[in-house]
């Protein structure tokens, strides 16, 4: 089967504390990770995707890290939390040729 | 860089009525194109992946065409039940294998 699975479901965290947010995806090998992050009201936006482990690409220079140290595990991180980084994040896959599916994402609310 | 329009961003409709949803991105360069829907604090599911040298994509009560010279995506759903009520959301991947998001439409069918 090809799950993603994302942890926490939802997530509860006062400004300027860390965060660590988990995607771990099941079947294909070296398969293209993304990170996307959709606040209220608003579009997705990505922020990170790796096409290995190792190979991080940012697209939004923020306070938030991305990670993969495992060939099926991305990991999210920031160091400090901001207000703004309130928002549903969304890890995604591609799959076949280049059909991307959502795992079912984390709530983050930064208080 | 690709800008992708959703019109309209909320439609209501009977139940059984057609529903017409569109798309249109600025840059005809595309790889592909997915439509995926979503329910509230769910993540994205994929209904349709149409590739540039496709004009149509069915899928059950699910069509999807594209013009990709007009640049334009159309998403018919036959019959509307209450269950197709979500936001549907398009999506153009550029051929640096990013995906660009539309706004998408809130699609409400009334009983």
């Amino acid at each position: 089967s090809q799950t993603i699975h994302q942890w926490p479901a939802t997530l509860v965290q006062p400004v300027g504390s860390p965060l660590s947010l988990e995607c771990t995806v099941e079947g294909t090998s070296n398969p293209n990770l993304y990170w996307y992050r959709q606040a209220a009201g608003r579009g997705l936006q990505l922020l990170f995707y790796s096409v290995g482990i190792g190979q991080i690409s940012s697209e939004v220079p923020q306070n938030l890290s991305a990670s993969r140290p495992q060939d099926r595990q991305f990991i999210l991180s920031s160091k400090k939390l901001l207000l703004s980084d309130s928002g549903f994040y969304l890890c995604a896959q591609d799959r076949g040729d280049y059909e991307q599916y959502f795992g079912p994402g984390t709530r983050l609310t930064v208080t | 860089k690709q800008e992708v329009t959703q019109i309209p961003a909320a439609l209501s409709v009977p139940e059984g009525e057609n529903l017409v949803l569109n798309c249109s991105f600025t840059d005809s360069a595309i790889y592909n194109l997915q439509w995926f829907r979503q329910d509230p604090g769910k993540g994205l599911t994929s209904l349709l992946l149409i590739q540039s040298s496709q004009r149509e994509q069915t899928s059950g009560r699910l069509n999807a065409s594209l013009d990709k010279s007009s640049g334009r995506s159309t998403l018919y759903i036959a019959a509307s039940q209450p269950g197709d009520s979500a936001t549907y959301l398009c999506a153009v991947r550029r051929y640096d294998y990013k995906l660009s998001f539309g706004a998408g439409t809130t699609v409400t069918v009334r009983a």
